[in-house]
């Protein structure tokens, strides 16, 4: 049981590049989440997932969108990366079922854009 | 007010010491609490729920006031690897806000030899 994976681990964008960030959870949790983590900062929602099919933004979406094809995976997609997307992005997931929603994370991309 | 307070520290304190975090939170409908645990450059991971009645895992007690609105953490016996930064999170609570967190900016610990 591996939890949630994402990769890349490390990525470098230049300015105006596009790239997608994977995530993969193997836990069947029907809720997916991503956030970012500025250095020193707290943690903010981008977007969420209560189900494949079914997502919704978060605290700060604009600059990237996502897809819910399957229950297992939760892709973020950046378009025209800027400086300001420099971030560590952490994926995560919940059960529904415990009606307690603890989310469990992945390791985390870090991406710099320069 | 901030959805979720906490005081960011640093915390420094000696092996063996025991040290409490509090935070506040300011949504009363709120029904799920938690401690995680953040590593430095790693990601947050779940150290325990907070139920009304207390829990204790080891060395570490959660304590709920509900009519107060916080939530304490309480580590006894601090170990080297104790040191990190703690996560107050609660759910948030109303239509369209179902199975989201509320994290707070953490309280960094460091205990010392």
């Amino acid at each position: 049981n591996a939890g949630v994976t994402q990769t890349p681990k490390f990525r470098i964008l230049k300015i105006g590049q596009s790239m997608t960030l994977q995530c993969t959870q193997d836990m069947n949790h029907n809720y997916m989440y991503w956030y970012r983590q500025d250095p020193g900062m707290g943690l903010k929602l981008i977007y969420y997932s209560v189900g494949a099919g079914i997502t919704d933004k978060g605290e700060v979406p604009n600059g990237y969108n996502v897809s819910r094809s399957t229950t297992e995976d939760f892709p973020l997609r950046l378009e025209l990366a800027a400086p300001s997307q420099t971030s560590v992005y952490f994926c995560a997931s919940s059960y529904s079922g415990t009606s307690r929603y603890e989310q469990y994370f992945g390791p985390g991309t870090r991406l710099t854009v320069t | 007010r901030k959805e979720v307070e906490q005081d960011p520290g640093p915390f420094n304190v000696p092996e063996g010491a025991t040290v409490a975090f509090n935070c506040t939170y300011s949504n009363s409908a709120s029904q799920s609490f938690f401690w995680y645990r953040q590593d430095c450059r790693k990601e947050p991971k779940l150290l325990m729920s907070v139920y009304s009645s207390g829990n204790e895992d080891g060395r570490f007690t959660a304590q709920l006031n509900r009519a107060s609105q916080y939530i304490s953490l309480l580590i006894r016996d601090s170990k080297l690897s104790d040191s990190a930064t703690y996560l107050c999170v609660v759910n948030m609570h109303g239509s369209g806000n179902t199975g989201k967190l509320i994290f707070g900016q953490g309280t960094t610990l460091q205990v010392k030899p």
